[in-house]
This record gives C-alpha cells, structure tokens and sequence, in this order.
C-alpha cells in the first residue's frame, strides 16, 4: 500500500517570497507525480505533474522537483502571492499492481501573507 | 472539453436519514470515476472507485455504498446516515490512457445533524 508523506502542515510566506512543500513516497508503479490546489469550499484542481523520465517540470511560477533515488517530490511557488493561499496536496500512483489510484499526502495550508 | 457535475451542492440531513449523492461527467467515455471524503482537516480519503458500469470497488468499510448505473454516472448512498459521515464529498474522474490524472468536481458539502 502507498503511502505519502507531505510537508509541512502549513506554511506562512510573504508575498514575493518562495513557497517550498515537500512529499515522499514509498513505492510507485511509475514515475508520475501531480499536485493539486485547492481552494476554500471547492474541489481540488490539478495544478501541475511531473511524468516519467523527467526530474523537474516548471509551468510559470510553479516548479516540481524529482528526486528518484531518494523517492521525494517538491512542489517551489516562486513569487508567492496572496492568492496562491490554498491547500495543496501531493498525490502518488497506488503501488498495488493497478494504476487506478493515487495515494495523496494530508495537504499543506498556504498563507501568503501581503 | 470534460465537465464533472455533482449534486446537490449542499445537504443537511438527520441522523438515520438514507442518502444519495449524484455525480456525472461530460465530454469522456468510459472514465475511471473515484469518491473521496474530506473531513475537517484537509486530508483526502478514497471511498470508493469504479472502472465500469456495476464494478464498484470498497477502500474503507462504512456505512456508505456506491453504484454506477451509466457509464458517466456514479451514485454515493446511504440508508441510514451517522453523525461521523459528515465531510465534504468529491467525485473525480480519470482517462484510462496515461497516468490517471483525476479531475475533482465542486464537491457536496454534507452535514448529519
């Protein structure tokens, strides 16, 4: 069963500043890693992934980073801004021999504060 | 363009009453289509998820049940609600090519009094 840890909990940035949260993972049937942004009251929304055979994937101000050996994904919001504030989760591909599911980390709640 | 819908938006309901959340996509054929409860506190748990018309497969033994009647359609019920199910309820659906990248509709908020 996978399992993915995210980190922090929370994280308070100032505006301008980078926003970095952290997720690791156990095992993965492959190399596809998605982060989600969701908003208060709304359903999750694909933000950004990164798929096989690449160690970073940079879509304006949001970058993934992908460390394969060490089996740790991270998530980098350049020039946070106040609304980037959200939760954002990591997820991961079941390891169970079915790639129908995603494993998510418990989410980080984003504050950027003006 | 694929659209997701889920309904209705908010529901208040008593202990013992049954329940049924309805969730449809457009635009796609079929999807993988998933249900996950957010409780307060943020994390995501997988109800249920179905890969086809009648083939439902349990994460997590509750008091939920869940159908998929059309290929587009996919129904969470209850008979008879307990305090604990309350959360908020997301549908998502996935292609079967790729890397299942899930796409959320807008949730239904659920409150058991």
């Amino acid at each position: 069963q996978q399992q993915v840890k995210q980190s922090p909990q929370s994280l308070i940035v100032q505006k301008g500043g980078i926003s970095i949260i952290n997720c690791a993972y156990e095992n993965t049937a492959f190399d596809y890693f998605p982060w989600y942004q969701q908003f208060p009251g709304k359903g999750p929304a694909l933000l950004i992934a990164i798929r096989p055979d690449v160690s970073e994937k940079k879509e304006g101000r949001f970058t993934i980073s992908f460390n394969k050996s060490a089996k740790q994904f991270s998530l980098h919001i350049m020039d946070s801004q106040p609304g980037d504030s959200a939760t954002y989760f990591c997820a991961a591909p079941n390891s169970g021999g079915s790639n129908y599911k995603l494993t998510f980390g418990k989410g980080t709640l984003l504050t950027v504060n003006p | 363009s694929q659209t997701i819908h889920q309904w209705p938006a908010t529901l208040v309901q008593p202990v013992g009453s049954p329940l049924s959340l309805e969730c449809t996509v457009e635009g796609t054929s079929n999807p993988n289509l998933y249900w996950y409860r957010q409780a307060a506190g943020r994390g995501l748990q997988l109800l249920f998820y179905s890969v086809g018309i009648g083939q439902i497969s349990s994460e997590v033994p509750q008091n939920l049940s869940a159908s998929r009647p059309q290929d587009r359609q996919f129904i969470l019920s209850s008979k008879k609600l307990l305090l604990s199910d309350s959360g908020f309820y997301l549908c998502a659906w996935a292609g079967k090519r790729g890397y299942n990248e899930q796409f959320f509709g807008p949730g239904t908020r659920l409150t058991v009094l």
